[in-house]
């Protein structure tokens, strides 16, 4: 069973407008984190942001926020007054009872980011 | 030294031949992980080693064998590739605890193979 879902393949958005980015996953672990990184055509994979899942307060990172809405396991990533280099494939991931050094990250399979002036 | 290194950034290869792709961190980190990366497609996990020890192979077939002769160090090698086994390999280590601060990726190894 797909533990990671994002539903849009792709997004588009003009420049300074916010975007949404949606993720679902699905774990039985009561203990887990939420990640998205971003990863441009280079190949690098960028950390963005992270949620606990006992964290009370929705993590924030300059214009990256994560909705976090624990009762309906989801983890959307909103990204405020986009800019051009925005433009970029953009992974929600999640790492089960991260106490345990060896556990994965496991990823969702990805939305295009396309930023237009 | 906050950084996992990966080396080559690109190699290619025949099918006939060997190589290694070689991955270093130096955070203390007592897992480290092998990701392959197709265009367009999400990272998926090939191994695990946790402690030293080899912990997850996820059925990743036996032209890929892995190496972890130290906590530092974790080797990737090659073997009679197929051209569907050109891809991004991803290394990352990571350490126990709640909180990004102990999962990080390497740049990655971009594989041709011809």
């Amino acid at each position: 069973a797909q533990k990671i879902t994002q539903t849009q393949p792709g997004m588009f958005v003009q420049e300074k407008e916010a975007v949404t980015l949606d993720c679902t996953y699905d774990t039985s672990d009561p203990s887990y984190g939420l990640f998205w990184y971003k990863q441009p055509s280079s190949g690098e994979m960028i950390f963005l942001i992270y949620q606990g899942s006992y964290d009370q307060q929705n993590a924030t990172e300059g214009r990256y926020s994560l909705n976090f809405q624990k009762a309906r396991k989801s983890a959307n990533l909103v990204i405020s007054a986009s800019q051009l280099g925005d433009s970029a494939m953009y992974f929600c991931a999640m790492r089960e009872a991260p106490h345990q050094a060896g556990t994965a990250l496991i990823f969702g399979k990805g939305t295009t980011l396309s930023v237009s002036s | 030294d906050t950084e996992v290194t990966q080396t080559p950034k690109h190699l290619v290869m025949g099918m006939t031949n060997k190589k290694s792709l070689k991955c270093e961190q130096h955070m203390g980190h007592r897992a480290m992980y092998w990701y392959k990366q197709k265009a367009k497609k999400p990272p998926e996990l090939m191994f695990v080693y946790s402690y030293e020890k080899l912990s997850i192979n996820e059925s990743v077939p036996s032209r890929f064998s892995p190496e972890c002769p130290n906590s530092s160090l974790l080797n990737l090698h090659l073997h009679a590739l197929q051209p569907e086994d050109s891809a991004l390999y991803l290394c990352a280590s990571s350490q126990g605890g709640q909180g990004n601060y102990g999962y990080t990726f390497g740049s990655g190894t971009r594989l041709t193979v011809v």
